[in-house]
Order: C-alpha cells, then structure tokens, then sequence
C-alpha cells in the first residue's frame, strides 16, 4: 500500500492565484482530513470528511473549498491565495469510528510546502 | 473550550537516559487523548492514544504515556532514548467530535549521543 499520498510536495503562488492540493488514500479509510502547521502553534483542522460525498468545516476553513467524490480522493482547493495561506499542508486518514475503541489513528501524508509571494 | 499546552519548545537529553515531555490538557468531559511524532520532512505518526482504563497507556517505539487526571496531565515517557527518537513531538485533545483533534504546539527532543 503507498498509504496517503499528497502532490505537489512544494508550490510557489502568487496572491490571489487559485490551486488544487492533492491527497489520495489507498486503505478504504473512511475519514479524511486536511490539516495545516505553522511554526508555534501545531496542526490545525482546515476541513474533514466521514465519506464520500459528505465534507464538513473544522477550525480554519476561511479560503478553502473540499469535496469528497471518491472514497480515495480528497483534494483541497485554494481559491485566491493570500500570503496568510503560506504554510505546510497535511491530509490525514483513518476507519471510521470501531465502538469502544475511541478514536482510530490517523495516517498522514507526507505534507506540500506552499508559499504564497 | 478543549485545548492542550506543551510548556517545553524542546527537550535534551542524553542517549540511555529518560525521558519525559510534558503535555497537559483543558477539556470538558472526559479527556481522548494522542500522542504523534513528526520525523523529518515527514506527516506525522500515531504514538499511542488514551481512551479510559488504565493510566499508564503503552505504544509505539517502546514510549507510554501516564494520564493524571487530577493534574490534568498526559506528559510521553521513555525509559532509555535513543538518538533515533530525536524528532517533533505533538499532544492532541479530541474536540468537538470524532477524530478532530486540537494539537499543542510540539515539543523538539533532542537526543545526544
């Protein structure tokens, strides 16, 4: 299995510029997320999905669009970059929730490094 | 509002020492609480997660985690670090919902040979 794969692994934008960030899962998980990290303050949720066709906001969607067609594919949309939205990208997978075991970890994409000039 | 703080930006320590980093927590209700690790260039790793039950949860890589409730604590613990467990780590609190997590800001260890 190749896990979760994200491309590109680096982009460079211009402001107001619009992009598509890839994220693919071949493990038949369930939930799919997208999360981003900035130096200081951790990962944050931008938005989720429990399946296809169903998409949801987490902390800091402002910027972001996210459809869930495939239970594999998830893809991130930028719709005008702002210099604010520079930073490094992570989509996450995991099963759905198994009763009585809380959580199920997630497994991480190896990150795309965006900066918006 | 759930939220997790790492008080330490980093930690040193000596290869075959402990090794201890801290994470406490806020949270209403009962705690779901993640440990993951960022090597790197690297997405980040499962560590190990506690639910309910015991206080001492056992993971990956020979780590574990001691939750102390009345200290609203859930700080990684190693017995003997290596230099391969150099790398970022973060804590994380379920908020709000399955699987959605708030991070703290990550803790670097650093360990020396």
């Amino acid at each position: 299995n190749a896990g979760v794969t994200q491309t590109p692994k680096f982009q460079v934008l211009k402001t107001g510029q619009s992009m598509t960030l890839q994220c693919a899962q071949d493990m038949n998980h369930e939930y799919m997320s997208w999360y981003r990290q900035d130096p200081g303050m951790g990962l944050r949720l931008i938005h989720y999905s429990v399946g296809a066709g169903i998409t949801d906001q987490g902390e800091v969607p402002n910027g972001y669009n996210v459809s869930r067609s495939t239970t594999e594919d998830f893809p991130l949309r930028l719709l005008s970059a702002a210099p604010s939205q520079t930073s490094v990208y992570f989509c996450a997978s995991s099963f759905r929730r198994t009763s009585g075991r809380g959580d199920n970890e997630q497994f991480f994409g190896p990150g795309t490094r965006l900066t918006v000039l | 509002a759930q939220s997790v703080a790492q008080p330490e930006d980093q930690v040193n320590v000596a290869e075959g020492n402990p090794l201890t980093v801290k994470c406490t927590y806020s949270v209403s209700g009962n705690p779901y609480l993640f440990w993951y690790v960022q090597y790197p260039n690297r997405g980040l790793q499962f560590l190990l997660k506690y639910i309910t039950g015991d206080n001492l949860v056992k993971g990956s890589y020979g780590f574990e985690a001691e939750f102390n409730k009345s200290q609203t604590s859930f700080h990684l613990k190693k017995p003997s670090a290596l230099v391969s467990d150099s790398a970022l780590y973060f804590c994380a609190v379920r908020s709000g919902g399955y699987n959605k997590l708030i991070f703290g800001a990550g803790t670097r260890l650093a360990v020396h040979p």
